[in-house]
């Protein structure tokens, strides 16, 4: 059964940190991981990643994949208020089916 | 350009009855995934569907059920409804047939079951 895991579950950290939430995955015929900020509502796409090694980067987020260890990390830099949210991975595979963690829980107080 | 429709927004249903979700997917993306989301459970995939045919379906008992019309847009239902029924049900739509793309969800309905 395919297996997404991410870590920590919760996390509060102080406005300017910076903060490294983990993503780690057993899925069969792996095709790219995800990651989704979700707040009050539905989850908004951040990333998708599909190669190893390669940094993908949007302001102060940017996330990695490691395909050899199976996972990803997801860092956030000089963190903001703005940034709190449950912050979801997700592993799609070529059978077009995709698995999310259970989130992580960021808090950032100011 | 619009985004995922999802209706109704909210929904209270006494269990037993049954419950019929409807999902707009953004113009163009001809896939669309439901989801089930609960706080004890996270997101749990339910099933997902490209050119009106579904694709792959997760482990939920045979009472959900879904389709997807010809312009793409899908429904849910939901028989005999239970109280763990009781959720946020959140669509997304992909372009492709594939997650090469990322999904776009809608809003989700809210269910309550009582």
């Amino acid at each position: 059964e395919d297996k997404v895991v991410q870590s920590p579950l919760s996390l509060v950290v102080h406005e300017g940190d910076t903060v490294t939430l983990n993503c780690s995955y057993e899925v069969t015929n792996f095709r790219s991981l995800l990651w989704y900020k979700q707040e009050k509502k539905a989850p908004t796409f951040l990333f998708m990643l599909t190669s190893s090694g390669i940094e993908k980067k949007s302001g102060r987020l940017s996330s990695i994949l490691d395909k050899k260890e199976l996972f990803s990390i997801l860092n956030i830099t000089a963190t903001q208020t703005g940034d709190s949210a449950v912050y979801l991975c997700a592993v799609g595979t070529n059978a077009g089916k995709s698995t999310f963690g259970d989130g992580t829980t960021l808090t950032v107080k100011p | 350009k619009a985004g995922v429709t999802q209706t109704p927004r909210y929904l209270i249903k006494t269990r037993g009855q049954q419950v019929t979700l409807s999902c707009s997917p953004i113009s163009g993306h001809r896939s669309v995934s439901w989801y089930q989301q609960t706080p004890g459970q996270g997101l749990q995939f339910l099933f997902e569907y490209f050119s009106e045919t579904q694709r792959n379906k997760g482990n939920f008992p045979g009472r959900f059920s879904g389709r997807q019309f010809s312009n793409s847009r899908s429904e849910m239902n939901v028989s005999t409804l239970e109280l763990g029924d009781s959720a946020l049900y959140l669509c997304a739509s992909s372009p492709g047939q594939n997650t090469n793309y990322g999904y776009t969800f809608g809003s989700g309905t809210r269910l309550t079951v009582v």
